[in-house]
């Protein structure tokens, strides 16, 4: 089983939609998780921390489930600005390294 | 990007050949990593340091090397670039739990 895992999409989604991404990860010890976002040729930049709590940035909310093994990234409202694709990154805690996602692409359609 | 400083941001190379690509980072973290991204694919973790002076093999380390001689520097050397290393290089660094800063990227292409 991969460390992390994430359905690579394409998502197309109509502009005002909702849309909703999986990652799934393998070390149930992680400590710290993040989505990022990817504009194609670009470095990925951090769109938002997840919490265990779940926590809502704008249009963007993120949920953490541990006992599943997976985190979500909720978008609302779509928007065309939006297309890129979403990385989901896990942190296992000391020193071990950060693990990517291959990321999920969302392609928003007029 | 501040913090994260990658040079060159373009480069070709003819097979064979060798070259440093170099990061440095004023953010005072710790970790730092070497990532390749090739088209359409995702991140592919080459090298990281989790702090000054040590370094560990990630998913592709084949065909390269690297250097953390001080905490704010860490460099990767193709010694004999080949084709199939033709891609866009990634540095990034994180502190911590803290998520990863990366760096404008090295756009290189190997004839």
């Amino acid at each position: 089983r991969k460390e992390v895992e994430q359905d690579p999409g394409p998502f197309n989604v109509p502009e005002g939609a909702t849309v909703a991404f999986n990652c799934t990860y393998s070390n149930s010890a992680s400590q710290s998780f993040f989505w990022y976002r990817q504009d194609c040729r670009k470095e990925p930049k951090l769109l938002m921390s997840v919490y265990s709590s779940g926590n809502e940035d704008g249009r963007f909310t993120a949920q953490l489930n541990r006992a599943s093994q997976y985190i979500s990234l909720l978008i609302r409202d779509s928007k065309l600005s939006d297309s890129a694709t979403y990385l989901c990154v896990v942190y296992p805690g000391g020193y071990q390294k950060v693990t990517f996602g291959t990321g999920t692409k969302l392609q928003v359609i007029p | 990007n501040a913090g994260v400083t990658q040079t060159p941001k373009f480069q070709v190379l003819k097979t064979g050949q060798s070259m440093t690509l170099q990061c440095a980072q004023d953010m005072n973290h710790n970790s730092m990593y070497w990532y390749r991204q090739d088209p359409g694919m995702g991140l592919r973790l080459i090298y990281y340091s989790a702090s000054e002076g040590t370094t560990d093999k990630g998913e592709v380390p084949n065909g390269y090397n690297v250097s953390r001689l001080n905490k704010r520097e860490f460099s990767l050397r193709l010694e004999s670039a080949a084709p199939s290393q033709t891609s866009v290089y990634f540095c990034a660094l994180a502190g911590g739990n803290q998520p990863q800063h990366f760096g404008d990227g090295t756009r290189l292409s190997i004839l």
